[in-house]
C-alpha cells in the first residue's frame, strides 16, 4: 500500500516569502505529526494532530508557523515570512493509533520522505 | 526543557563487531521508540518499549528499557554493512510530544 507522501520534495524560496508544505498520511491513520530535521540532528517535534484537531502544537517555534488538517487526512504546514533559519527538512509522520495523554499507547510512526526547504 | 541525550554521536566498526548506542532522558519516559535512518532517507520505526526493564530482540538487535524508564540501549551483534545508518531513540514523557535524540551514526567497514 501507499506510504506517507509529502510535496514538494524540494522547495527553494526567498527570505520573507510564504510557503506551504503538504503531507498525505497513510489512509486510515488518525494521528499525524510534523517534525523538522536539521543536518546531523534528530527530528524536532512541531505539532501533533488527532483527527482534525491539533492536540499538541507546543513545538511550533513561533507564530509564523501554522498547520491545518481540515478533514482529518491531508495536512498542510504553513510558514509565513520565511527566514534563513527555517531551512531544514520538514518531515511528516502518521500513526494508526492515537496517543493517550500518558503516552503509553503503541506509537509506531510512519515517516514520509520529507520536504527539503531552503530559504535564500 | 525535556531532553533525550544519545551517545556516542558516531561509531566506526569493522564488519562483524558489535555496536551499542545509549539513550538517556532527563525525565521519566512513558515509552521509548527506536528508529533507523539510512543516509538520504527518512526515519524507519524499529521498535517501541513501554515497560520498566523491558528487553526485546529482533534478530541481531537487542533493545532495553531501563528500570527507571529514563534510559535505553540498542545493541547490534555482529554488524553487517546493511546496518549502516543513524539510529535514533525517541520518547514520550507523559504527553503527545515525541522527543528524539540526536542519533548515533554507525559506519561499518567491510
Amino acid at each position: 500500500g501507499a506510504g506517507v507522501s509529502q510535496t514538494p520534495s524540494n522547495k527553494v524560496t526567498e527570505k520573507g516569502k510564504y510557503v506551504e508544505l503538504r503531507c498525505d498520511p497513510i489512509s486510515g491513520h488518525t494521528a499525524l505529526y510534523w517534525y523538522r530535521q536539521s543536518l546531523g540532528q534528530g527530528p524536532e517535534f512541531l505539532i501533533y494532530f488527532q483527527g482534525t484537531g491539533a492536540a499538541d502544537d507546543s513545538g511550533l517555534p513561533n507564530d509564523r508557523f501554522f498547520a491545518v488538517r481540515p478533514e482529518g487526512s491531508v495536512s498542510t504546514l504553513k510558514i509565513q515570512r520565511t527566514e534563513r533559519g527555517d531551512s531544514a527538512v520538514y518531515l511528516c509522520a502518521s500513526s494508526l493509533k492515537v496517543l493517550s495523554v500518558s503516552g503509553g499507547a503503541y506509537n509506531e510512526q510512519f515517516f514520509g520522505p520529507g520536504t527539503r526547504l531552503t530559504v535564500l | 526543557g525535556q531532553q533525550v541525550m544519545q551517545i556516542p554521536q558516531y561509531q566506526h566498526v569493522q564488519e562483524g563487531e558489535d555496536f551499542t548506542t545509549y539513550c538517556n532522558s532527563s525525565t521519566t519516559l512513558s515509552n521509548i521508540q527506536w528508529y533507523k535512518q539510512r543516509p538520504g532517507g527518512h526515519p524507519v520505526f524499529l521498535i517501541q518499549l513501554v515497560k520498566s526493564g523491558e528487553v526485546k530482540k529482533q534478530k541481531r538487535l537487542t533493545f532495553q528499557f531501563g528500570e527507571a524508564k529514563k534510559n535505553s540501549s540498542l545493541h547490534i551483534t555482529a554488524t553487517q554493512t546493511t546496518d549502516v545508518g543513524t539510529y535514533f531513540c525517541a520518547g514520550n514523557t507523559g504527553g503527545f510530544k515525541t522527543i528524539f535524540g540526536a542519533g548515533t551514526r554507525l559506519f561499518v567497514k567491510a
